[in-house]
């Protein structure tokens, strides 16, 4: 079964803090891509990274860094210095490619962030 | 702006309407989904259309009845809701249908309430 777990339900932090969102995640498949969305309260989930199964690489992007360990089964997002804008619901999800006819999101719990002058 | 458009962004119908949410997107994705989500929850998957037929329906309830007329356009039909269907709805795509190449695009959603 494919599983999707954030544990933290509500973080707030002042603004120019850091922040890590954690996210385990389950799957017995081999191929597996994760990702991480960004839902503003306007209701859009924003796309902000994909991670393949086969690849182990951090990856940062400005404010925005990423921690994949596979040895783990986590997937931790880090904002660092952040801004009042970053305020949101933050969802990990795992997209598992071995169904019949089509893909799979599945959604972790999200972690809603708010972060306060 | 988002890319997957959805219309309306609000609705609100009794429990003896029939109405429709429509979602359109111009990226050529082949793959359109469904998802519902509820106050304070993650997304969940109602449908996927791949290459315009239906190839997942999560056991969702007859009610919703969903239409992908071409491969730009899907549909989600609503009758007989109840007001526990009050959601937002969103509308994803993506490149294709599996193999995971690709993220899912999302529209804003269309807030549903029912009466």
């Amino acid at each position: 079964a494919q599983k999707v777990t954030q544990a933290q339900t509500e973080i707030s932090v002042v603004e120019k803090e850091d922040v890590t969102l954690d996210c385990v995640y389950e799957t017995r498949d081999t191929t597996y891509y994760l990702f991480w969305y960004k839902q503003p309260p306007s209701g859009e989930l924003v796309f902000l990274i994909r991670r393949n199964s086969f690849d182990e690489q951090n990856e940062i992007s400005g404010r925005y860094s990423w921690n994949f360990q596979k040895s783990t089964s986590s997937f931790n997002f880090t904002i660092t210095a952040s801004q009042v804008v970053d305020s949101a619901v933050y969802f990990c999800a795992l997209l598992y490619a071995d169904t019949g006819t089509a893909s799979k999101l599945t959604f972790g719990t999200g972690t809603r962030l708010q972060v306060t002058l | 702006d988002t890319e997957v458009t959805q219309t309306p962004k609000h609705l609100v119908m009794g429990m003896t309407n029939k109405k429709s949410l429509k979602c359109e997107q111009h990226m050529g994705h082949r793959a359109m989904y469904w998802y519902k989500q509820k106050a304070k929850k993650p997304p969940e998957l109602m449908f996927v259309y791949s290459y315009e037929k239906l190839s997942i329906n999560e056991s969702v309830p007859s009610r919703f009845s969903p239409e992908c007329p071409n491969s730009s356009l899907l549909n989600l039909h609503l009758h007989a809701l109840q007001p526990e269907d009050s959601a937002l709805y969103l509308c994803a795509s993506s490149h294709h249908p599996r193999g995971g190449t690709g993220e899912l695009f999302f529209g804003e959603g269309s807030r549903l309430t029912v009466l």
